[in-house]
C-alpha cells in the first residue's frame, strides 16, 4: 500500500514569490492535514481537509489557503512569501478521525 | 499557549536500558494521544497511540502510560537500542467530527542510544 506522497522534496524560492505543495494521501484515506515544523515553533498544525471541505484551520495568516479534489489529493498554496515560511511543510492522511500517516514532507526554503 | 508540553528537550541512555520519555497536556477535551519518532528532514512515524479510556497501551518494546488526573503521559522503550536515536514528539487530539483531525504537538524530545 503506497504512503503518503509529498511533491516537491524539496523547493527554493524568493520573497514575494507564491508557492504550490502537493500531497496525495493512502488510497481511501478522506483527510488531509497540514503542519509545518519550524526550529522555533515546532510542529504546528495549519489545516484539514476532509471530503473536499476544509474542517479544520490553524491560526496562521490568510496568505496560507488549501483544497481537496474529489480524489483527496490536497494542495497548499503560501501567497507572498516570506523569510519566515521557511520550513519543512508535513502532510498527514486518515480515513476518519484517527490513524495520522505522514508523508515525508516538502522542505521550502525562502530567499 | 502551549497546550502539550515535552519539558525534556533531550534524554542519553545507554544501550539495553529503559528510556522514560515525558508529556504534559493542559486541555481537558484531549481524549486520544500518540507519539511520533522523526529522523531530520522526514515526517514523523507514528509509535504508539493510547486512548482517553485506557490507562495503558503496550506494542512490543513500547509502552505508554496515560495520567488522566494528571494530565500526562510517558512512553517506556525497553530495552533502548541504537537505531531508537530520534526525535520522539507527543501529540493529543480531541476526537469528534466537529473537532476533525488536528493533532497539537508537543516540543519534542531528543533521544540518544549509546552503544
Amino acid at each position: 500500500k503506497a504512503g503518503v506522497t509529498q511533491t516537491p522534496r524539496y523547493l527554493i524560492k524568493t520573497r514575494g514569490q507564491q508557492v504550490t505543495l502537493s500531497c496525495s494521501p493512502i488510497s481511501g484515506h478522506r483527510s488531509v492535514s497540514w503542519y509545518q515544523q519550524t526550529p522555533g515553533q515546532g510542529l504546528q498544525f495549519l489545516f484539514e481537509y476532509f471530503s473536499e471541505t476544509q474542517r479544520n484551520k490553524g491560526n496562521f495568516p490568510g496568505r496560507f489557503s488549501g483544497r481537496q479534489f474529489s480524489n483527496s489529493r490536497s494542495e497548499m498554496n503560501v501567497s507572498t512569501l516570506e523569510l519566515g515560511d521557511s520550513a519543512l511543510y508535513l502532510c498527514a492522511s486518515s480515513p476518519e478521525n484517527y490513524g495520522y500517516t505522514f508523508g515525508s514532507g516538502t522542505r521550502l526554503t525562502v530567499v | 499557549d502551549q497546550q502539550v508540553k515535552q519539558n525534556s528537550p533531550s534524554l542519553s541512555v545507554q544501550e539495553g536500558r529503559i528510556s522514560i520519555l515525558n508529556c504534559d497536556y493542559t486541555n481537558s477535551m484531549f481524549d486520544y494521544f500518540l507519539w511520533y519518532k522523526k529522523y531530520p528532514a522526514e515526517g514523523p512515524t507514528f509509535l504508539i497511540s493510547i486512548s482517553s479510556i485506557k490507562d495503558k497501551n503496550e506494542d512490543g518494546r513500547f509502552t505508554v502510560f496515560l495520567n488522566k488526573s494528571a494530565k500526562h503521559l510517558s512512553l517506556h522503550i525497553v530495552p533502548s537500542q541504537p537505531g531508537d536515536s530520534a526525535v520522539y514528539f507527543c501529540a493529543a487530539s480531541a476526537r469528534s467530527k466537529a473537532a476533525g483531525n488536528k493533532l497539537t504537538f508537543g516540543g519534542g524530545t531528543r533521544v540518544l542510544v549509546k552503544p
